[in-house]
C-alpha cells in the first residue's frame, strides 16, 4: 500500500528534551511538508522540502530542525527552543510541479504532550 | 499576502440533505489550484476535491461539488445526500506559487 506513515500516533516528553517525530513516504513523491495544528486554526507550515538535502522554513520555523537524507523520510525535531511545543503535527507530500506545489497528502498526525 | 477566510465555524446537517460550506480567498495571481480537505475525528487529512483555478467547470466527486466563482474569489463546498461518516472539520485550502494556504475550518455535524 503506498502512503505517508507518521510514528509514533501520541508522544509524551518532559519539557527541556529534544524530540525526533518520524515521517516515511512511499509514494514516490519529490515534496514533503510539516505541519503543525493547534485547536480552532488551520495548519500552520513549519518546514517544506523539495528534493533531498534541501529544505526551506515555513511560517513558524523557530524551535524546530529538519533533515532530508533520503528522499522518502522527512524527519522533525522540536527542540527545547520551542516554546509551545504541545501540539498536532501533520506530515504531507506532493509530486513536485515546478512553482505549483500541486495537492499534498497527509499521513495521519503524530500529537505530541509537552509537559 | 494570501488568505483563505472560512466564515462558519460550525454547521449542521440532516442525514439525507444537502449542505454547502462557504470559502473566500485572496489573491493577485492567475493560476492556483483550490483544495477541500476533510479531518474526521480521527483527524487524518483526506483531499476531497480539486479545482484548478484556470478551468471554468465546477468540479464534481461523488456526492460532493464545488461552486467556483473565480471574479468572486468564493470556492464552496456542496455536499449531497449528506452521511453521519460526513461529519469532520473541512478546510478550504489554496496554493498559487507560494505554500499551500489552509483556512481555519468548518466543523459539520451530520444528525441522524
Amino acid at each position: 500500500d503506498g502512503g505517508i506513515t507518521q510514528s509514533p500516533k501520541y508522544l509524551f516528553r518532559k519539557e527541556g528534551q529534544n524530540v525526533t517525530l518520524s515521517c516515511e513516504q512511499n509514494l514516490n513523491h519529490d515534496a514533503m511538508y510539516w505541519y503543525r495544528q493547534d485547536p480552532g486554526q488551520g495548519l500552520r507550515l513549519i518546514y517544506y522540502s523539495q528534493i533531498v538535502n534541501d529544505f526551506q522554513k515555513g511560517d513558524i520555523a523557530e524551535g524546530y530542525s529538519v533533515s532530508r537524507e533520503k528522499k522518502e523520510s522527512f524527519p522533525l525535531t522540536v527542540t527545547s527552543a520551542q516554546k509551545n511545543p504541545t501540539a498536532f503535527y501533520l506530515c504531507a507530500s506532493s509530486i513536485d510541479h515546478g512553482d505549483l506545489f500541486y495537492e499534498q497528502y497527509f499521513g495521519p498526525g503524530t500529537r505530541l504532550t509537552v509537559t | 499576502a494570501q488568505t483563505v477566510t472560512q466564515s462558519q465555524p460550525e454547521m449542521s446537517v440532516q442525514e439525507a440533505e444537502t449542505v454547502t460550506l462557504s470559502c473566500t480567498y485572496d489573491t493577485s495571481e492567475n493560476n492556483y489550484y483550490l483544495f477541500w480537505y476533510k479531518q474526521p475525528p480521527s483527524r487524518q487529512m483526506i483531499l476531497v476535491i480539486r479545482q484548478e483555478a484556470y478551468k471554468q467547470q465546477n468540479a464534481t466527486e461523488n456526492r460532493f461539488s464545488v461552486n467556483f466563482q473565480k471574479a468572486a474569489k468564493s470556492f464552496s463546498l456542496k455536499i449531497s445526500d449528506s452521511q453521519l461518516g460526513d461529519t469532520a472539520m473541512y478546510f478550504c485550502a489554496f496554493i498559487g506559487t507560494d505554500k499551500l494556504i489552509f483556512g481555519t475550518g468548518t466543523r459539520l455535524q451530520v444528525f441522524p
